[in-house]
């Protein structure tokens, strides 16, 4: 099945240390989602994005749709040790609930 | 946030036998839910899409008849795999979509022996 490429594919960072990630796509979409998943369970809802440019904070995450509708990225500021995990955005195209998940980003903050 | 639920968390069965999982949205009505599978250190893949009151419509390379969808109610979803197989060993998470965002279940592993 389709997947976005997701990058970086894994990062090891100092707690404290911000964190960036990106989405890339062949397609355009018309919404963004960024998801967080724990070892074992279902990925959590983290960040959705609507409108090409937005922009959009949730604590320390915030999330970015990119204007040419093929890109999204996710920045968390000031990490904790709890901030572990793999990270998946995912994106649809207009009038559908279908989702095509990234590749993840494999996170993990050394204290 | 919407909340999903799956039924069993785990489960283990024998090759040959059939499985069914529950999907089920607790404060919503889902028209339409999602299934999908993992393998380890993988990303979500997606088979099918559950249609209430009418047929799932599966991805392609997806199995119809080995992984057989019902959407019995606006709250509960069901896929059983039927005759498993070692290699259908994985994690299945169901989805459901409330207004745009998509909420998870948690996820259930199935061990085929």
């Amino acid at each position: 099945g389709q997947q976005l490429n997701q990058s970086p594919q894994s990062m090891f960072i100092q707690e404290g240390e911000d964190v960036s990630m990106n989405c890339t796509s062949s397609s355009i979409f018309n919404t963004w989602l960024w998801y967080k998943q724990d070892p074992g369970e279902g990925p959590v809802l983290l960040i959705a994005l609507y409108k090409a440019g937005e922009l959009t904070s949730n604590g320390r995450l915030t999330a970015q749709f990119g204007i040419t509708r093929k890109d999204s990225f996710l920045n968390i500021s000031a990490s904790i040790p709890s901030d572990v995990g793999i990270y998946f955005c995912a994106g649809s195209t207009s009038g559908t609930y279908k989702y095509i998940f990234g590749t993840g980003t494999r996170l993990k903050v050394l204290a | 946030g919407a909340v999903v639920s799956q039924h069993p968390s785990w489960v283990i069965c024998k090759s040959g036998t059939s499985v069914k999982i529950e999907c089920r949205s607790l404060d919503f009505q889902a028209t339409t839910m999602f299934w999908y599978r993992q393998f380890p250190k993988q990303s979500l893949m997606l088979m099918a899409t559950s249609n209430e009151g009418s047929k799932a419509t599966y991805e392609q390379g997806v199995e119809k008849d080995k992984f057989l969808i019902n959407h019995a109610s606006l709250t509960l979803s069901t896929l059983t795999v039927t005759s498993a197989h070692p290699e259908d060993s994985s994690f299945y998470i169901c989805s459901a979509p409330r207004v745009d965002e998509q909420y998870f279940g948690p996820g259930t592993r199935l061990t085929v022996t």
